[in-house]
């Protein structure tokens, strides 16, 4: 069972528009999420996180907004650049005591910024 | 400074051999995670060290993977008899702190495990 789901396996977005990248979660435990981006053969490099407490985290052209009702989180680029287009994985993080912030992930969602 | 770096970084190996994956977290780091990576999917938890103890290891698949990280630092992930199922790429990643703060875990490269 797929705990963490982004439904939309690939985007396709020209340069200077905003990409929005999807990502739903099932499990209300989960407290802690973030955004991964990820370039072939490199390991997947953290972008942005916001905790379950908030709604909105914003860090220059990113920002994530979390609707934990809806169990669902969004990732906003703008504008998006063509160094922008990747594999972008969403993660989430169920802290509890005694145990270490294992990451569970979506599927990825692969982004073209176009010229 | 360097990033966690991981050996070897492509391995074939033929059915039933046992293979040894290396992986060099960031100087310091308490907290080191394997993950799996088949191909079109999400990496998926493997195990967890905090320092030198194995604190997690639900997401191991079988009896075949061993994972061990004796003085806290470097760590090896050992499968035993690999299988075609086995084809992945390996995943380590390290944080400074250990669980409860939401840290950030920085990835290495990745050993892509082929076998035949």
């Amino acid at each position: 069972d797929q705990q963490v789901k982004q439904n939309s396996p690939s985007l396709s977005v020209q340069e200077g528009r905003i990409s929005i990248l999807n990502c739903d979660y099932t499990n209300s435990m989960f407290d802690y999420f973030l955004w991964y981006k990820k370039y072939p053969a490199e390991g997947p490099t953290f972008l942005i996180s916001i905790s379950s407490i908030k709604d909105k985290n914003e860090d220059g052209r990113f920002t994530v907004f979390l609707n934990k009702s809806a169990k669902h989180l969004s990732l906003h680029i703008v504008p998006s650049q063509p160094g922008d287009s990747a594999v972008y994985f969403c993660a989430a993080i169920f802290r509890y005591t005694g145990g270490g912030n294992k990451l569970t992930f979506g599927t990825g969602t692969q982004l073209k910024v176009e010229l | 400074g360097a990033g966690v770096s991981q050996s070897p970084r492509y391995k074939v190996a033929k059915r039933g051999q046992d293979v040894a994956l290396r992986c060099d977290p960031i100087s310091g780091h308490v907290s080191l995670f394997w993950y799996q990576q088949a191909l079109g999917q999400g990496p998926e938890f493997l195990t967890y060290f905090q320092n030198e103890a194995q604190l997690d290891k639900s997401g191991l698949p079988s009896d075949r993977f061993f994972a061990e990280r004796p003085e806290g630092s470097v760590s090896t992930l050992k499968i035993q008899r690999t299988q075609q199922e086995d084809s992945a790429v390996y995943l380590c990643a390290s944080s400074l702190e250990t669980g409860g703060g939401g840290e950030t875990q920085y990835f290495g490269p990745g050993t892509r495990l082929l076998v035949l």
